[in-house]
């Protein structure tokens, strides 16, 4: 059974970095068929897409977030992470990760969820 | 970016409804649409990709059609496990891969 499960801290002071891993459990990150994604949800609002990375360490990310989101991958722990630079209080969400199909040569859908990770900004 | 228009934003219906729910690309997307059902609390699941392909284990009331800008979301028979909003989700661009907005759906 695959499973996913975010970490990080749950409070991040304005300016700061903030890192989160996910770590996968049930299957090998080595799949040609998948990438592996990060969506976030601010309070009451809906989704927003941070970026998709394949195993190979391709990756994909929102242009709305800049120079200041980095993907990783690290198949042989099977876990990948994201960090975001220079935080504020727009960046307060909820952060989920997500397996991503590979379809048309490209991250599609996201057909697995972690449970996700109340990320606040707050000094 | 591509925009993607979703409505309506809340619909109220009746166990036993029929609810359709429109989004609309602001560029062509061919089929690459998704569908996801998130309920309070929760992350979002996956129903229905490519347009009008169920994914793995969702009912056969969930259906979804359409190509280029303008796609349809529909249940058939409305259960009271269905309550939850809805997003769609297009991936044709990558710069930025973007949900709609949304519909909270009620009984």
């Amino acid at each position: 059974q695959l499973l996913l499960q975010e970490s990080g801290p749950g409070l991040v002071k304005p300016s700061e970095t903030l890192s989160l891993t996910c770590t996968v459990s049930g299957a090998s990150m080595r799949s040609v068929d998948h990438f592996w994604g990060w969506v976030r949800q601010p309070p009451g609002r809906g989704l927003e897409w941070l970026g998709s990375i394949y195993f190979a360490g391709n990756a994909y990310s929102n242009p709305s977030l800049k120079d200041r989101l980095t993907l990783s991958v690290d198949p042989s722990q099977n876990r990948f992470s994201m960090t975001l630079y220079s935080v504020g209080a727009a960046d307060t969400a909820i952060y989920y990760c997500a397996r991503v199909r590979r379809r048309a040569a490209r991250p599609g859908p996201h057909d697995f969820w972690g449970p996700g990770t109340q990320v606040t900004v707050s000094s | 970016d591509i925009q993607m228009t979703q409505s309506p934003p809340f619909l109220s219906a009746s166990v036993g409804d029929r609810v359709t729910i429109t989004c609309q690309a602001s560029d062509d997307i061919r089929s690459f649409l998704n569908w996801y059902q998130q309920k309070p609390g929760k992350a979002p699941r996956l129903l229905i990709f490519d347009s009008n392909i169920l994914d793995t284990g969702v009912p056969s009331r969930f259906s979804g059609s359409g190509s280029g800008t303008d796609f349809t979301f529909t249940i058939n028979n409305l259960q009271p496990d269905d309550v939850a909003t809805y997003y769609c989700q297009q991936y044709e661009s990558l710069s930025p891969v973007t949900f709609g907005g949304g519909t909270k759906v009620e009984i």
